[in-house]
């Protein structure tokens, strides 16, 4: 069993469209992100989410936004595509918590192009 | 604030030689250090991961790291690779409690060659 799963793995859509990722997780974890990595595979959070709080890089542009149906899933939303966008996007989780170790698991990644 | 360098973003080596893949960080506070690999296509598997005690980490794939307080680095052997190892390979760096700061280095591309 995937412990964290994503679709779709593959998105190509053009500028302007609206489109989402959806990702679940069977771990149990109370926290879960969507890290984006660039096409120099530079990765960098983007958001991080408990059933407590919502933590947003301060860079990422208001066109996305994070959606939480429960505690397994964290959905991602991006409105009005531009080129830029075009980057493989990673969800994780993780059991937070002093001493927890901390650990991170991904997703296998969604390759979005936006043409 | 806590930053983290991988010092070569291309290592070329033989099959069966030895590795290192070198890592240096920066922090104010302690921090917990971690290896992953990401393989062609695919998402990132964690390796090994320092929290405390012996400094000698051993993780999956025959892949062990050595974290060094003064030096301020968490380097990552293989006394032998295949080329099966050929993948992008990331340390990271986090406070203790706090997996939301977890900060990435830049990656090191490990090229097994026959």
């Amino acid at each position: 069993d995937t412990a964290v799963s994503q679709t779709p793995k593959y998105l190509v859509t053009q500028m302007g469209n609206d489109k989402s990722i959806k990702c679940e997780q069977n771990l149990g974890h109370d926290t879960m992100y969507w890290y984006k990595q660039d096409s120099k595979k530079f990765l960098k959070i983007m958001f991080s989410y408990n059933n407590k709080e919502l933590i947003i890089n301060e860079t990422v542009p208001n066109r996305f936004s994070p959606k939480s149906p429960d505690k397994a899933h964290l959905n991602l939303h991006i409105n009005s595509l531009e080129l830029g966008d075009s980057a493989v996007y990673f969800c994780a989780s993780s059991q937070g918590g002093e001493g927890s170790g901390n650990t991170i698991y991904f997703g296998e990644g969604s390759w979005l192009t936006v043409v | 604030a806590q930053s983290v360098t991988q010092l070569d973003s291309q290592v070329p080596v033989f099959e069966e030689a030895p590795v290192e893949l070198r890592c240096n960080y920066s922090s104010s506070v302690s921090v917990y250090l971690f290896w992953y690999v990401q393989y062609p296509n695919q998402g990132l598997q964690l390796l090994l991961k320092y929290l405390s005690g012996s400094t000698l980490v051993k993780g999956i794939n025959g892949f062990e790291a050595e974290f060094n307080k003064s030096q301020t680095s968490f380097h990552l052997r293989k006394p032998s690779v295949h080329i099966s190892d050929t993948a992008e390979y990331f340390c990271a760096v986090s406070p203790p409690g706090s997996a939301r700061q977890l900060t990435f280095g830049s990656g090191t591309q490990l090229t097994v060659l026959p």
